[in-house]
C-alpha cells in the first residue's frame, strides 16, 4: 500500500540558517511527488511538484526538493529561512495506480529570530 | 481569478444532527476533491468529483456524501454525527486529470466542530 512518512513532526531553526525537511514514500508504481505549505487558519498551497524529468525541482519562496527513486525519498530544502517561512509542511505522493494522493503527517516548521 | 471559497468557514454541530458544507472551484475547474485535517490522522481523502461524477474516494463511513453539480460546485454531506466527525473539511479544485497528478487549489477550509 501507498504511504507517506515525514520523518520529523516539529523543526526548529534560525533565522537565515538552511533546512531540510525530510520525506519517504512508499510505493510500487511510478509516484507523482508534491510539496504544500499551509500558513494558520488558510488551506493548502502547492509549493512544488515532481512529475518526470529533472529530479531537482525548484517551487516558490526559494524552496527546491530532490527525488531520489533509489531511496524512495523526496526531501525539501531552502538554503536561507526566513520568519514568513513558519508554517506546517505536508508531502503528498500520488500513484497512477490508486489515482488517490495521499499526505504525510506534516512537519511544522518554526522559524526563531 | 477568484480562488476556492468554502462555506460556511465554521459550524458548531451537535451529535446525530447533520451537516452540508459547500465549495465553489477555481472557475474553469472541473476537478473537485474533499479532505478532512484532525491533528491526530492528518489529512485524509474523502472523495473526488470530475464532471458530476465521483471518480474515487477514500475509506470513510456511508455517513459521508458529496456531489457534484454542472457548474463544478460541490457539496458535501455528513449525515449521523459523531464526536470524532470535528475536523477542517478542505476542498481543492483543479483543472482536470486526477488529484494524484495534478496541483490542487485549496480553499480555507469549513470548521465543524461537533459537541
Amino acid at each position: 500500500a501507498q504511504s507517506v512518512t515525514q520523518l520529523d513532526s516539529q523543526v526548529p531553526v534560525f533565522e537565515e540558517a538552511p533546512v531540510e525537511l525530510r520525506c519517504n514514500y512508499s510505493s510500487s508504481v511510478s509516484v507523482y511527488l508534491f510539496w504544500y505549505v499551509q500558513y494558520p487558519n488558510q488551506g493548502l498551497q502547492l509549493l512544488l511538484k515532481y512529475l518526470s524529468g529533472s529530479t531537482l525541482v525548484k517551487g516558490i519562496n526559494g524552496f527546491e526538493a530532490e527525488f531520489n527513486k533509489s531511496q524512495t525519498s523526496f526531501h525539501l530544502r531552502k538554503p536561507s529561512v526566513h520568519i514568513s517561512d513558519t508554517a506546517e509542511y505536508f508531502c503528498a505522493v500520488g500513484s497512477s495506480n490508486t489515482g488517490k494522493l495521499i499526505f504525510g503527517q506534516g512537519t511544522t516548521l518554526q522559524v526563531k529570530p | 481569478k477568484a480562488g476556492v471559497t468554502q462555506t460556511p468557514r465554521y459550524l458548531i454541530k451537535t451529535r446525530g444532527q447533520q451537516v452540508t458544507l459547500s465549495c465553489s472551484p477555481i472557475s474553469g475547474h472541473r476537478s473537485v476533491s474533499w479532505y478532512q485535517q484532525t491533528p491526530g490522522q492528518g489529512l485524509q481523502f474523502l472523495f473526488e468529483y470530475f464532471s458530476e461524477t465521483q471518480r474515487n474516494k477514500g475509506n470513510f463511513p456511508g455517513r459521508f456524501s458529496g456531489r457534484q453539480f454542472s457548474n463544478s460546485r460541490s457539496e458535501m454531506n455528513v449525515s449521523t454525527l459523531e464526536l470524532g466527525d470535528s475536523a477542517l473539511y478542505l476542498c481543492a479544485s483543479s483543472l482536470e486529470g486526477g488529484q494524484y497528478n495534478n496541483e490542487q487549489f485549496f480553499g480555507p477550509g469549513t470548521r465543524l466542530t461537533v459537541l
